[in-house]
């Protein structure tokens, strides 16, 4: 079946631009996961959105960082005023309850 | 707070032979423990997990892991590597309480050599 969607796969702007990257999780997972991949700091999460409950959002590096998921479904990474420092690959996951999280192969994301 | 580490940033082994990829961790309470690869440009993929029961795990594409609570590792293996194997390994702990979300290692790249 499908697997986590992420889009767009590549994405370059300019510093100081927002920037909107989305993912579709695989049908009737619960959970939904934003991570973000750099080289200098590895594998850091984000935010976690868990059915209806309000996200855990204590992986996000700045308020320029937000996300939403909109019915219980695709969700969306917004950052505002994007930084040099903001360039990496944002990788989205999704999970039944107390399953293993499956990726996205990510959105690498570049700031000139 | 939650911490895995993965000591080696890169493994060398021919194909055929035995290979160990080595992870420690630090939780309160039980750990979930997880062990994803990653190949160049893509996501990651689950390969195998720990939660309770079986010290001895066994994954995907002929892996297993050995959780070992008093020395706090769960160091990844597999008896005989192949080169499609070379790629980059993360080990990754989730605690009781604090939703499903990972905290990974650095990561590991193997590399299986003919």
């Amino acid at each position: 079946g499908a697997g986590v969607s992420q889009s767009p796969s590549n994405k370059v702007t300019e510093k100081g631009k927002d920037v909107e990257l989305r993912c579709d999780p695989i049908s009737g997972h619960t959970a939904l996961y934003w991570y973000r991949q750099s080289l200098g700091q590895g594998l850091e999460f984000l935010i976690y959105f868990q059915g209806n409950s309000a996200p855990d959002k204590s992986g996000l590096p700045s308020d320029r960082f937000s996300a939403e998921r909109t019915g219980g479904s695709v969700s969306t990474l917004t950052i505002q005023r994007t930084q040099q420092e903001d360039s990496a690959v944002y990788l989205c996951a999704s999970s039944r309850v107390n399953s293993p999280q499956h990726f996205g192969d990510g959105t690498r994301l570049s700031i000139l | 707070a939650q911490s895995v580490a993965q000591p080696e940033d890169q493994v060398n082994v021919a194909e055929g032979n035995p290979l160990t990829v080595k992870c420690t961790y630090s939780v309160s309470g039980n750990p979930y423990l997880f062990w994803y690869v990653q190949y160049p440009n893509r996501g990651l993929q689950f390969l195998l997990k720990y939660i309770t029961g079986d010290n001895l795990v066994k994954g995907s594409y002929g892996f297993e892991a050995e959780f070992n609570k008093s020395q706090t590792s769960f160091h990844l293996k597999k008896p005989s590597a192949l080169v499609s194997d070379s790629a980059l390994y993360f080990c990754a702990v989730s605690g009781r309480g604090g939703g499903n979300k990972l905290t990974f290692g650095t990561g590991t790249q193997l590399k299986v050599e003919l």
